[in-house]
């Protein structure tokens, strides 16, 4: 069975560009939840999908925002960067029916400058 | 909202023992503890659900005390390939989000 992919592994933007970062869950999960790790911050949860749906949200800005599309594939976009917002993004995918475990992506290294 | 996980760092040798702590200021339903090398994705180790018994293989085990709204990490014996960055992760009843705590870094020396 295929692991979470996410794509692209790194990125390097500009001030005020925006952004879409993807992850493929593992066949048949129908969660996707995305999070923020920067140095000393941990893990900070972004937001939550089921079947299509987002389910829970973190306490981020509006301009993070994610959608998941009916095959569970989910992207997530960050609109007018600041420097703030350089990190690693990490996806985590599971069936959905709660208190299970998460299956993390390698995640895409966000790089503002 | 965030849970708190002490120590921030350890370093021991091979063969010692570890305790790493997850305590939230919220009613907890399940806790959950992933561990991340550098430069990998967090792994799965292991999820105590409220109501649930202590949990854990043979060397690595957890236990979760709903009063006090902790959970604990043993590492029991420790091998250079337990280094690496400990996250606990936390949910309330009836949600699907965890929270996760700052981490906790553990180095392994020979």
């Amino acid at each position: 069975k295929a692991g979470v992919t996410q794509t692209p592994r790194y990125l390097i933007k500009t001030r005020g560009q925006q952004v879409t970062l993807s992850c493929s869950p593992i066949s048949g999960h129908r969660s996707v939840s995305w999070y923020q790790q920067t140095p000393g911050q941990g893990l900070q949860f972004l937001f939550e999908y089921f079947s299509e749906t987002q389910r829970n949200k973190g306490n981020f800005p509006g301009r993070f925002s994610g959608r998941q599309f009916s095959n569970s594939r989910s992207e997530m976009n960050v609109s007018t960067l600041e420097l703030g917002d350089s990190a690693l993004y990490l996806c985590a995918s599971s069936p959905g029916s709660g208190n299970e475990k998460l299956f993390f992506g390698s995640g895409t290294q966000l790089s503002v400058l | 909202q965030q849970p708190v996980q002490s120590p921030q760092a350890v370093i021991l040798r091979e063969g010692e023992d570890a305790v790493i702590n997850c305590s939230s200021s919220k009613a907890l339903y399940s806790v959950h503890w992933y561990r991340q090398k550098h430069g990998e994705a967090p792994v799965f180790l292991m999820i105590l659900l409220k109501g649930g018994e202590q949990k854990g293989h043979e060397k690595i085990s957890a236990s979760f005390n709903e009063k006090k709204q902790q959970s604990s990490l043993y590492l029991t014996a420790s091998q250079l390939s337990y280094s690496g960055t400990y996250f606990c992760g936390t949910s309330t009843s009836g949600t699907y989000k965890y929270i996760f705590g700052t981490g906790t870094r553990l180095k392994v020396l020979a």
